[in-house]
């Protein structure tokens, strides 16, 4: 069974310019998981998708970050515009439903200049 | 007080060694608990999880849960120098859809 994918995997940037993310969850899982990792901290949840809707983005900077999950599959996370302070490596996970065990993809790590 | 809360370590043990790693949390009422380990540059791999009170055994590895002390350990028997990682804790919530929350981690060194 393939495990999540994430592209691209390091990306670097200067401040003020836009950033997107992508990520294939495990087949069939239904919940998908954006997640920032800062160095030193555990994951921090940017957003969780239950299928194609949003159930949790309480701690997404809505100002400057977006993400979707079009046909309940793939999804896409978008930084437009990048501050220094996004530089970290963000992390996509999937599990078969909301109560299982969720599994990470390779991650992206990102450079703001 | 944080939501997970685990010691950042380092935590030292010699080869062979059994290594002890905690996480306390504040949600009394959290019904699932989760190990994962994060060797450096690289994503978190879940180890174990566990839903109920005392231990549960995989390998070298136990997951031990204490409800009543909003307490779970992760004991490493016979620790290798490749266990050598950041081990992190993870704690789901009850309600809505399960929100999971992560310590910081708690740094491993095995001594050769």
């Amino acid at each position: 069974e393939a495990g999540v994918a994430q592209s691209p995997r390091y990306k670097i940037i200067e401040k003020r310019q836009s950033v997107a993310f992508w990520c294939n969850p495990i087949s069939g899982h239904a919940t998908l998981y954006w997640y920032q990792q800062i160095l030193g901290q555990g994951p921090k949840l940017l957003i969780q998708f239950q299928n194609n809707g949003v159930v949790d983005d309480s701690q997404l900077p809505k100002d400057r970050f977006s993400a979707e999950r079009l046909k309940g599959v793939d999804s896409t996370l978008k930084i437009q515009p990048a501050k220094l302070e996004d530089s970290a490596v963000y992390l996509c996970a999937s599990s078969f439903d909301y109560d299982r065990a969720q599994y990470f993809g390779p991650g992206t790590r990102l450079l703001v200049l | 007080q944080k939501e997970v809360e685990q010691n950042s370590g380092p935590l030292s043990v010699p080869e062979g060694a059994i290594a002890s790693l905690n996480c306390t949390y504040s949600d009394r009422g959290s019904q699932s608990f989760f190990w994962y380990r994060q060797y450096s540059g690289k994503s978190p791999e879940l180890i174990m999880f566990i839903y109920s009170n005392g231990d549960k055994e995989d390998g070298r590895f136990t997951a031990q849960l204490n409800k009543a002390s909003q307490y779970v350990s992760l004991l490493i028997r016979d620790s290798q120098p490749s266990d050598s990682a950041t081990y992190l804790c993870a704690v789901r919530s009850t309600g809505g859809y399960q929100k999971v929350t992560f310590g910081t981690g708690t740094k491993l060194q095995v001594i050769p």
